[in-house]
């Protein structure tokens, strides 16, 4: 069953800062590494969606790379805002399992003014 | 406006009293599914839909049942909730081909079963 672990579990940082939010999985056949923002009480908003043959993608002030070979991905934020301030969880589509979706347990962000 | 949306977005009950939580879309998306999300578990597929009659368990259906007899709705369905199903649930949907497509999720619906 495919794990998906998210380090640090949380994270503080001053206003500014540039900053790395890491996610491993343990198997590597994923169609795809999705990452979201979770505002406290809310749902989940997607960010970015990379691809199973893609290294990276960019949104903004987000970059999200994958290396799928070693099971990890990252999510770069650069100059952070206390808009920031959120959970960002990562989730992989196995391929083998077809349609199920595996969520990592988040990393809490506070950025502070 | 595209969306996914759930009702009720909060609701109590008691042990035993048979519930249904709505979840409907708007952007024609063939795969839906149910996830619920509690403290230190992160979230975890209960249920998901590939179309219309077509429903797989996820991680943990125990408990649960769904329907899909509309492409647009797919709602969850707790026969008789017991209070370790107190939690915070999402719908999501999306395209069908998994490899191209993110998933859109709902607002949420947070449940306590006392």
């Amino acid at each position: 069953k495919q794990e998906v672990t998210q380090i640090p579990a949380a994270l503080s940082v001053p206003e500014g800062e540039n900053l790395v939010l890491n996610c491993s999985f343990t198997d590597s056949a994923i169609y795809n590494l999705q990452w979201f923002r979770q505002d406290p009480g809310k749902g989940l908003t997607s960010l970015l969606l990379i691809q199973s043959s893609q290294r990276e993608q960019t949104s903004g002030r987000l970059n999200a790379s994958l290396d799928k070979s070693s099971g990890r991905s990252t999510l770069y934020i650069a100059a952070s805002q206390p808009g920031d301030s959120a959970t960002y969880l990562c989730a992989v589509s196995p391929t083998h399992t077809g349609n199920q979706f595996y969520f990592g347990t988040g990393t809490s962000l506070t950025v502070i003014p | 406006e595209a969306q996914v949306t759930q009702n009720p977005r909060y609701l109590i009950t008691v042990t035993g009293k048979k519930l249904t939580v709505t979840c409907s879309q708007n952007m024609n998306h063939e795969y839906m599914s149910w996830y619920r999300q509690d403290p230190g578990l992160g979230l975890r597929q209960i249920y998901y839909s590939m179309n219309v009659e077509v429903t797989d368990k996820g991680d943990v259906p125990e408990g649960y049942k769904v329907s899909r007899k509309e492409k647009r709705n797919f709602p969850l369905i707790l026969e008789s909730p017991s209070p370790n199903q107190t939690s915070l649930y999402f719908c999501a949907s999306r395209r069908r081909e998994a490899y191209l497509y993110e998933q859109f999720f709902g607002p949420g619906t947070r449940l306590t079963v006392l």
